[in-house]
Parts: C-alpha cells; sequence; structure tokens
C-alpha cells in the first residue's frame, strides 16, 4: 500500500497570503494525484486532478504541482473561503488507492 | 440535478451485516467508476471500494477486505456495498463518490453520506 504523508498538520495563514501545502508518496504515484478541500460539516470537493489540473470551477488561485513522490497545492491568495482541511490522493496503485492523512488551512 | 442519494446506514452490532446503497441521477451512471469512501467521526477520508464501469475492475481497501463487496446496478443507476462481519473500526460517516472516468481516478461528485455505528 502506498503511503501518503501531508505537511503541515495545521498551517496558520492571514487572508491574502500564500498557502502551500506537501504531499509525499512512499512510491511512485507518477502524476496521478488528487487534491481535496473539505470545509466543516461539508462533504469533499475535487480540486485538482493529475497533479496539476484543476478540476471544474475551481479557481484559478489553486494550483498543483509535483510528479513521482513529491506534490503540492498552493493558493496564492488565501480568501476566507479557503480554511479548511484539503487531503491528497494517490490513484496509480490501483487497486488500492489511498489518501493522506489532510492539512487544515486556518486563520492565524 | 446532478447527484447521489446514499442509504442503508444504521446501528448495528458487531459482526452483523449492513447493505448500502446509493442512487445516481442527472449524469450518465454507466460511464463512470465509482467508489465508497469513510470518514470516522473526527478523522480523516478512508477510500473503502472502487468498481469500474462495467463492474471488471474492483477493488478494496485492506482493511475491508474479505469482509466488504462492492457491486453496482447500472440499470437501476445504483452503487451497492454489502458489509459483513462489521467491527466497531468500521463505524463512519460512508460516501458515495463519482469518478472522472470510466476506471478509478479520482472523484469529483459526493453524496452526502449514510452513517454506520457498530457498537453492542
Amino acid at each position: 500500500e502506498i503511503v501518503m504523508t501531508q505537511s503541515p498538520a495545521t498551517l496558520s495563514v492571514s487572508p491574502g497570503e500564500r498557502a502551500t501545502l506537501s504531499c509525499r508518496a512512499s512510491q511512485t504515484v507518477n502524476s496521478n494525484l488528487a487534491w481535496y478541500q473539505q470545509k466543516p460539516g461539508q462533504t469533499p470537493r475535487l480540486l485538482i486532478y493529475g497533479s496539476s489540473t484543476r478540476a471544474t470551477g475551481v479557481p484559478a488561485r489553486f494550483s498543483g504541482s509535483g510528479s513521482n513522490t513529491e506534490f503540492t497545492l498552493t493558493i496564492s491568495s488565501l480568501q476566507s473561503e479557503d480554511f479548511a482541511v484539503y487531503y491528497c490522493q494517490q490513484y496509480n496503485d490501483w487497486p488500492l488507492l489511498t489518501f493522506g492523512g489532510g492539512s487544515k488551512v486556518e486563520i492565524k | 440535478e446532478v447527484q447521489l442519494v446514499e442509504s442503508g446506514g444504521g446501528l448495528v452490532q458487531p459482526g452483523r451485516s449492513l447493505r448500502l446503497s446509493c442512487a445516481a441521477s442527472g449524469f450518465s451512471f454507466d460511464g463512470y467508476a465509482m467508489h465508497w469512501v469513510r470518514q470516522a467521526p473526527g478523522k480523516g477520508l478512508e477510500w473503502v471500494s472502487g468498481i469500474g464501469w462495467n463492474s471488471k475492475n474492483i477493488g478494496h481497501a485492506d482493511s475491508v477486505k474479505g469482509r466488504f463487496t462492492i457491486s453496482r446496478d447500472n440499470a437501476r443507476n445504483s452503487l451497492y456495498l454489502q458489509m459483513n462481519s462489521l467491527r466497531a473500526e468500521d463505524t463512519a460517516l460512508y460516501y458515495c463518490a463519482k469518478d472522472i472516468g470510466g476506471e478509478p481516478h479520482a472523484f469529483d461528485l459526493w453524496g452526502q453520506g449514510t452513517m454506520v455505528t457498530v457498537s453492542s
């Protein structure tokens, strides 16, 4: 099973600042990586797939990068609605898909 | 309206069985892989099971392998999860999720979830 490790566990950021979240895979997942956003009491929302492709309707301030084992989600200028928990997920190792443990972005 | 609606959750004793259902509407169900993802209270997301568009490609997490079985009925636009030998650690909100493609990738549509509580 590929283990996905996200860091930091919690990131404190002021509105308007840049946020950078990391996701590391225990072995290569090529570019088969997705990012999700989950706000309290809500269902997860797909942000990025294929490491860097934004899903439909996702604002351009969200960007994904990386390949093989190292990935990054960047939020260029945090808006109030961006404070949430973010998860990465690999889909390279079918039939075993795995999520990272999540990174919480909170208001500083 | 494009949506997924789960049902079948509830309180069940350890060792018993439960069958979850997910009704899909508003899209061509038979064109997409589907998944079950769970979230224990206050915890992160855990992929449980996935199934390709034609049921030929099936996968289960190690934590449920041999106990849970995913299936689908494309004629009924429905996804199922048969859960046997339930354990306390299976307690979670179970989401049905639509894949972005016909084989397993990422999930672009989620239901609201159905809660499963395993307790004596």
